[in-house]
């Protein structure tokens, strides 16, 4: 069975500062991997996916992440935090051949920037 | 253009009540998803529509649990006999459906139940 792991359910830095959300990922068969971010009382908006093409994926907002499958990670960074990044983050795993987004998510992790 | 929909925002009903919620895909999107979040499970997949295939609904948690699809757009996600434990916030999401991952899933800002 597929499973997603995001280390820490908070993460704290500065604004400027490097943004690292780890993401790590347990499946039998290559997977399509995706990052969420959900603002309060929304949705969720889909910032990158990873479809086994280009191993280093670039998403909305100035996020970007890296497929490693040695590592099995799927870690989310973004170069210089900015106040408006404060949400949760979402990395969700999905099997290549169910013909369908039938995603496996992580538990999220919050993000807090301070000025 | 306007997003995925869902009605009520909010919903509190006593335990053993039945609750029925809505999702107003966007149009032109035939897939069509419910999933769950939740304190204790965090995001969970619940059901799939594709078109007028039949769905996908092997990530209903109990036969209280039924979906349905008119006409190929709304949608009502029906709790029989609700539980505390299904307190949670239901989301829907729509995509173009028929184009694998190439079409995102729009997510509706969900439905937040309570079960008193």
């Amino acid at each position: 069975a597929q499973s997603v792991t995001q280390l820490g359910s908070h993460v704290s830095v500065s604004e400027g500062a490097l943004v690292l959300l780890r993401c790590n990922y347990s499946s039998s068969v290559p997977p399509y991997l995706f990052w969420y971010v959900q603002y309060p009382n929304q949705g969720l908006q889909l910032l990158l996916k990873y479809t086994s093409a280009a191993t280093l994926v670039k998403g909305i907002n100035g996020f970007e992440a890296e497929f490693k499958k040695s590592e099995t990670s799927f870690h989310l960074t973004k170069p210089s935090a900015h106040m408006s990044d404060a949400a949760e983050y979402f990395c969700a795993v999905s099997e290549v051949n169910t013909g369908f987004q039938k995603l496996v998510f992580g538990t999220g992790t919050r993000l807090l920037v301070s000025p | 253009g306007a997003g995925v929909s869902q009605s009520p925002s909010n919903k509190v009903t006593e335990k053993g009540k039945d609750v029925e919620l809505r999702c107003d895909p966007i149009s032109g999107h035939t897939a069509l998803y419910w999933y769950r979040q939740s304190l204790g499970q965090g995001l969970e997949f619940l059901i799939y529509f594709q078109g007028n295939s039949a769905p996908d609904k092997s990530g209903l948690p109990s036969d209280r649990f039924s979906a349905e699809r008119t006409g190929g757009s709304v949608s009502t996600l029906t709790i029989q006999r609700t539980q505390q434990e299904d307190s949670a916030v239901y989301l829907c999401a729509s995509t173009k459906g028929g184009q694998g991952y190439n079409s995102p899933l729009h997510f509706g800002n969900g439905t937040r139940l309570t079960v008193t």
